[in-house]
């Protein structure tokens, strides 16, 4: 089975930290994406990547940035964190054109 | 960012009874999927639908592709405490390779 691991269970960090959540993935997908998940809200694309050094824009990208420099290993970062980034982060990585494997989530609180 | 709208929010059942869920979408898919999250837990892949019209069951589980390629359903038979959780629909549009847009969610509730 795939597995794709979530660095960190549970986080509280400060306002204004860099704050980093790593995601590894151990079956050669090609695709990586990173989502929030807020009460009522459901899953809202952040970034994903469809290869290493790529990426690109998802829905709600504003205050985070992304990096891939190989291709089992997608970051998160939270360049200046803030209370409204307080929820669910979830990775997930997928072959091409099939659905998508989770991660368990991070849960972030910044205060 | 395109949203799907999944209904209800949430549900609140007895133990054996069967639950419908649905999601719409504004947009043609060609892909359908549904995936249901335990507490503390990521999302799971329960069912896929790839052609409009389509019927596939997975256990107590059946959902099905609108015709008209903008919804989709899932039900459930004989509910068991077990099936408490959120499910998601999520749609995949033509020519996004392998970029899915997620519903809200429908909450289950199951009571003995």
């Amino acid at each position: 089975d795939v597995k794709v691991t979530q660095s960190s269970r549970y986080l509280v960090k400060r306002t204004g930290e860099k704050v980093f959540l790593e995601c590894v993935q151990d079956m050669d997908h090609e695709n990586m994406f990173w989502y929030r998940q807020d009460p009522g809200l459901g899953l809202r694309l952040i970034y994903f990547s469809y290869d290493v050094k790529m990426k690109e824009k998802g829905d709600i990208p504003e205050g985070y940035s992304v990096s891939r420099e190989k291709k089992e290993r997608f970051s998160l970062i939270l360049e200046s964190a803030s209370t409204n980034q307080t929820s669910m982060y979830l990775c997930a990585s997928s072959p091409l054109e099939v659905g998508y494997t989770f991660g368990s989530g991070t849960r972030l609180t910044v205060v | 960012g395109q949203q799907l709208n999944q209904s209800p929010q949430s549900m609140f059942i007895q133990e054996g009874e069967d639950v419908s869920m649905n999601c719409t979408s504004s947009s043609i898919f060609n892909t359908w999927l549904w995936y249901k999250q335990d507490p503390g837990e990521g999302p799971v892949l329960l069912i896929a639908l790839y052609k409009a019209g389509e019927l596939t069951s997975n256990g107590r589980l059946t959902a099905q592709f609108g015709i008209t390629r903008k919804d989709s359903f899932l039900n459930i038979s004989a509910s068991i405490p077990s099936d408490v959780g959120i499910y998601f629909c999520a749609g995949r549009v033509t020519g996004t390779a392998s970029k899915l847009t997620f519903g809200t969610g429908t909450r289950l509730q199951v009571t003995l």
